[in-house]
């Protein structure tokens, strides 16, 4: 069984700001992590995976994650939040099957 | 490619009445999966398919049926419309064979109003 929580369901952050995003797993084999994002009335868009290759793990429009096996956690961070970031935040475990948990999101405001 | 398409953008149906939602992709991709998202739940799996004629259970399958006779195709079935399937439906595809291809790509969405 797998499951993904992620701590606070609103973020606000101030253009320029750090951008924090939490997400922990629980995953009885070893996962595959995913962060999604999803713009208002869109689809989900893929930022970043991890798949094992690295612990820190760089996606698009700055974004990275970093893997900690031992807090079980897949935080997503961008050292400089940008308006274009507002928007919806998605964690994903895939463990032995390919289907996804997902966590119950993110919603990013950032403010001017 | 135009990825994943799904039919229609959005939908108004009354209690009872049926209705399929449609998804198609041309990325060639054996895995294809139904999710609903829902304000707080995040996105929850109603039915997947790891090719075609096969097809299994998600975590909230009840009310919904699929079929998947092509590799491109996977409808989605509402049988009998409830106001508790008043939602936010999404479909993705993603190769079936590489654990690090468990990436999924999604479709725009159909938003669905059962009045």
């Amino acid at each position: 069984a797998q499951s993904v929580t992620q701590l606070g369901s609103h973020v606000s952050v101030s253009e320029g700001a750090l951008v924090l995003l939490r997400c922990n797993y629980s995953s009885s084999v070893p996962p595959y992590l995913f962060w999604y994002v999803q713009y208002p009335n869109q689809g989900l868009q893929l930022l970043l995976k991890y798949t094992s290759a690295a612990t820190l793990v760089k996606g698009i429009n700055g974004f990275e994650a970093e893997f900690k096996k031992s807090e079980t956690s897949f935080h997503l961070t961008k050292p400089s939040a940008h308006m274009s970031d507002a928007a919806e935040y998605f964690c994903a475990v895939s463990g032995s099957a390919r289907q996804l948990t997902f966590g119950s999101g993110t919603q990013l405001t950032v403010l001017p | 490619n135009a990825g994943v398409t799904q039919t229609p953008k959005f939908q108004v149906l009354k209690t009872g009445q049926s209705m399929t939602l449609q998804c198609a992709q041309d990325m060639n991709h054996e895995y294809m999966s139904w999710y609903r998202q829902d304000p707080g739940m995040g996105l929850r799996l109603i039915h997947y398919s790891v090719g075609a004629g096969i097809t299994d259970q998600g975590e909230v399958p009840n009310g919904y049926n699929v079929s998947r006779s092509t590799t491109e195709d996977f409808p989605l079935r509402l049988l009998s419309a409830a106001p508790s399937q008043t939602s936010v439906y999404f479909c993705a595809s993603s190769y079936a064979q590489q654990p690090s291809s468990y990436e999924q790509y999604f479709g725009p969405g159909t938003r669905l109003t059962v009045t």
